[in-house]
Formats: C-alpha cells, structure tokens, sequence
C-alpha cells in the first residue's frame, strides 16, 4: 500500500486566494482525519469523517476552512480567503474502523506545507 | 477535557545510553494511549499504543513505554540510544469515551548525541 498520500506537498499562495489540499486515505480505512501542525499551537485536529460523512468539524477554526470527502478515496480540504495566519503544515490520516473496546492508530500522510503571503 | 502534556520540550542523551521521554494524561474514561515519532518535513509514524493488558507496551525501532495508572503517565523508553533516533517525538490519548479524537501533547525533541 502507498500509505496515505497528500497534494500538493508545498503551496506558496498570495493572501484572498483560494487553497485546495487534497488527500487520499488508505484503501479500506473507515476514518479521515485532517490536522493542521504549527510552532506555537503544535498538532490541531480540524475535522474528522466516518465512512464520508463528517462527524465532528469543531477544530475548524473559522468559516473560510471547509472540508469534503466525496467519497471514501480522497477528500478535500479548502480555505477560501486564504490568510497568512494560516500557513502550517497540513495533514491528512487515516484509520481502521474501530472495534469495540479497541482503537486503532492512525496513518499520517506526509503533509501539504502551506505559505500564505 | 482531556489533555496529554509532555513535560519536556527537548531531551539530550548520548548514543549508547538509555533514554526516556515523558507523558501524562488525563482522560475522562479509561485511557487508550500512543506514541508517534516525526521526523524533519515528514508525517507522524505510529511506534507504540497501549490499549489494556500489560503495562509495559513493546513497539517498532526497539521502543516501549510503560503505563502507569496511578501517576497518570505512560513514558517511552528505549535501552540504547540511536543518533537514527533523533526526531520529534508525540504522545496521543484517547478518551475511550466514545470520541474518536485524539488529542497530542505538544512534542518533545529528542537529540541524540554521538
């Protein structure tokens, strides 16, 4: 298996663009999560979906962040005005379903690298 | 809420010698714990979780860590340190309360010194 796999890997935006990362979970994971990772607030969970349908959205800081997982390989994350606030490191992970009394890790994609100008 | 600190920004220690990285947590429910490791521009790798059974928990790259449930703490240790260990290291809980969050302490760096 590839593993989780990120796009792009770095994106040097200007401030009011618009911002695509995408992600592709591993195949057969019911879970995808994306993070967002920087210096002073460390590793962020923004919003998680279960088998597509998003379960819990209250990392996402503000209006402009929105995410979407069309179906069960690949998701979305978009920022729309992009601000420099929002450069990070941004990551997707995904995991196995989980049994009962259990919880399974999850797989981290290498990162897409955000710069906001 | 349930939080994990990890009460060491950096760890030194010397190839050869053992090393610890320390965590503790609070959790509302019974405790489902993990350990990832990150090296420079790269994603979190999985080393170790500790989900019940025995207390001490063997992972990947000769790590393990040991649960506590008294002092609400779950190190990773490793016998002999690498200069290849040298990264960026993040303990993880769950609450086993039926959220599917995982919450990240802030990270400890661990140099290894040849």
């Amino acid at each position: 298996d590839a593993g989780v796999i990120q796009s792009p890997r770095h994106e040097v935006t200007e401030m009011g663009q618009e911002v695509t990362l995408r992600c592709k979970p591993i195949s057969g994971h019911d879970y995808l999560f994306w993070y967002r990772q920087t210096m002073m607030r460390g590793l962020e969970l923004l919003i998680y979906f279960n088998n597509n349908v998003p379960i819990d959205d209250s990392g996402m800081p503000e209006d402009r962040f929105s995410a979407k997982m069309p179906n069960a390989s690949f998701s979305t994350l978009k920022i729309q005005p992009s601000e420099p606030r929002d450069s990070a490191v941004y990551f997707c992970a995904s995991s196995p379903l989980r049994l009962s009394s259990s919880y399974n890790e999850q797989f981290f994609g290498p990162g897409t690298r955000l710069t906001v100008l | 809420a349930q939080s994990v600190a990890q009460p060491e920004d950096q760890v030194n220690v010397a190839e050869g010698n053992p090393l610890t990285v320390k965590c503790t947590y609070s959790v509302s429910g019974n405790p489902y714990l993990f350990w990832y490791v990150q090296y420079p521009n790269r994603g979190l790798q999985f080393l170790l979780k500790y989900i019940t059974g025995d207390n001490l928990v063997k992972g990947s790259y000769g790590f393990e860590a040991e649960f506590n449930k008294s002092q609400t703490s779950f190190h990773l240790k490793k016998p002999s340190a690498l200069v290849s260990d040298s990264a960026l290291y993040f303990c993880a809980a769950y609450s086993g309360a039926g959220s599917y969050q995982l919450t990240f302490g802030k990270g400890t760096k661990l140099s290894v010194i040849p």
